[in-house]
């Protein structure tokens, strides 16, 4: 069964800290991976793409890696900010138009 | 537009009434799709249109569900005779094609049943 698994489901930090999500996914085939941010009351916003192919891609504060061969992607947020506080979801691409998305983890950024 | 509007924004709508969601995707995108998010839960495909093709209906939850899309822009999803386990965020988003380009999402309608 394709399924794509985020840890934490929640976190806190303090302003100014460094995180990182994490995403397992056991979905294939395997097209890309995606990041989004979802702010409360928002549809989601695309942070990063990466094809299998490719081990990191960066987009400011936020830089995502992917490790293909043990399906494993995580999310590191530097310097964070009040406006960090958010739900990233995860999304795996199998290829097709039906896009698998993980169940989020939510984000507090605290003063 | 500029971006995916949907309306409402919010509905609080009675059990067993009839709700009708609006989506006006990004002009030329021809992919429109729909989902449903619960509290707590990652998003579950209900439907998604290409162009003129047959829609892919297989995420619809029961035969209570429905959608069109009107001219290849504006989507409609009609859900009859409303449940509480209806409750949810339904948010459509589009694209420009299937794969290649990611989605744009609305802010969603947030549907409460009651």
């Amino acid at each position: 069964k394709n399924q794509v698994e985020q840890s934490p489901q929640s976190l806190i930090i303090l302003e100014g800290k460094n995180c990182t999500l994490q995403c397992n996914y056991t979905v294939s085939p395997f097209s890309n991976l995606r990041w989004y941010k979802q702010d409360t009351g928002r549809g989601p916003v695309s942070l990063t793409i990466m094809t299998f192919s490719e081990n990191t891609k960066s987009n400011g504060r936020y830089t995502a890696t992917l490790d293909a061969d043990t399906k494993q992607s995580s999310l590191h947020i530097t310097a964070s900010q009040l406006s960090d506080s958010a739900s990233y979801i995860c999304v795996v691409i199998p290829g097709d138009y039906k896009y698998i998305f993980g169940t989020g983890t939510r984000l507090k950024v605290l003063a | 537009g500029a971006g995916v509007s949907q309306s409402p924004s919010n509905k609080v709508t009675e059990k067993g009434k009839d709700v009708e969601l609006r989506c006006d995707p990004i002009s030329g995108h021809t992919a429109l799709y729909w989902y449903r998010q619960s509290l707590g839960q990652g998003l579950e495909f209900l439907i998604y249109f290409q162009g003129n093709s047959a829609p892919d209906k297989s995420g619809l939850p029961s035969d209570r569900f429905s959608a069109e899309r009107t001219g290849g822009s504006v989507s409609t999803l009609t859900i009859q005779r409303t449940q509480q386990e209806d409750s949810a965020v339904y948010l459509c988003a589009s694209s420009l094609d299937r794969v290649n380009y990611g989605y744009t999402f609305g802010s969603g309608t947030r549907l409460t049943v009651v």
